[in-house]
């Protein structure tokens, strides 16, 4: 059964340090999405792409956080620089088409960030 | 006000009991419903959709009432594998944005 990767799985570093993660998509889904779970809470969605383009990034906090997807596959997350608040697990999703309401969307392992 | 709002628990359980789960939403333009379950540290998983005539998977019933903006999951026969984290999903917006409430913690015991 296809499934998203990510990596790396953990990532412990410092505050005020550049972080990046990675994300490739189950083969053929047009669409991407990055989450930020906090613990005890529910996944927040931070930017999703259709393709290689950005469809929403309302919650994405655009001062210290970017998204890419270049070539309209995988997809990297950076953090730069990082704070004390942002550790949390970072999960990457695909879904097939649109992100239509009939599309499930498949979550990666995620990664789980400690920042010190 | 959150947008999707659920009793966090923990409910613990025995094997066998019967449990049930609420959630409530606050936009009455969601479109779509649905139930992920997600195990400690793991990834959500979609467990169900759930649709307005309500709908039944084996040991698992999910009911939605859009006027009174509820959504329900009732698990029958408890197992020790079902103890995980439910989700309560919505689906809105423009490009069907999922948003998920804080979710419901089960613990089965034997």
């Amino acid at each position: 059964e296809a499934e998203v990767a990510q990596s790396p799985r953990y990532k412990i570093t410092e505050k005020s340090q550049a972080v990046a993660f990675w994300c490739d998509p189950i083969s053929g889904h047009a669409t991407l999405y990055w989450y930020r779970q906090i613990l005890g809470q529910g996944p927040e969605l931070l930017v999703q792409f259709q393709d290689e383009s950005v469809v929403d990034d309302s919650q994405l906090p655009k001062d210290r956080f970017s998204a890419e997807r270049l070539k309209g596959v995988d997809s990297t997350l950076k953090i730069q620089p990082a704070e004390l608040g942002d550790s949390a697990m970072y999960l990457c999703a695909s879904s097939t088409t649109s992100g239509g309401s009939t599309d499930t969307q498949y979550f990666g392992p995620g990664t789980r960030l400690t920042v010190l | 006000r959150k947008e999707v709002e659920q009793d966090p628990g923990p409910f613990n359980v025995p094997e066998g009991a019967t449990v049930a789960f609420n959630c409530t939403y606050s936009n009455s333009a969601s479109q779509s419903f649905f139930w992920y379950r997600q195990d400690c540290r793991k990834e959500p998983k979609l467990l169900m959709s759930v649709y307005s005539s309500g709908n039944e998977d084996g040991r698992f019933t999910a009911q939605l009432n859009r006027a009174s903006q509820y959504i329900s999951l009732l698990i029958r026969d408890s197992k020790l594998s079902d103890s995980a984290t439910y989700l309560c999903v919505v689906m809105a917006g423009g490009y069907n944005k999922l948003i998920f409430g804080a979710g419901t913690r089960l613990a089965v015991h034997p």
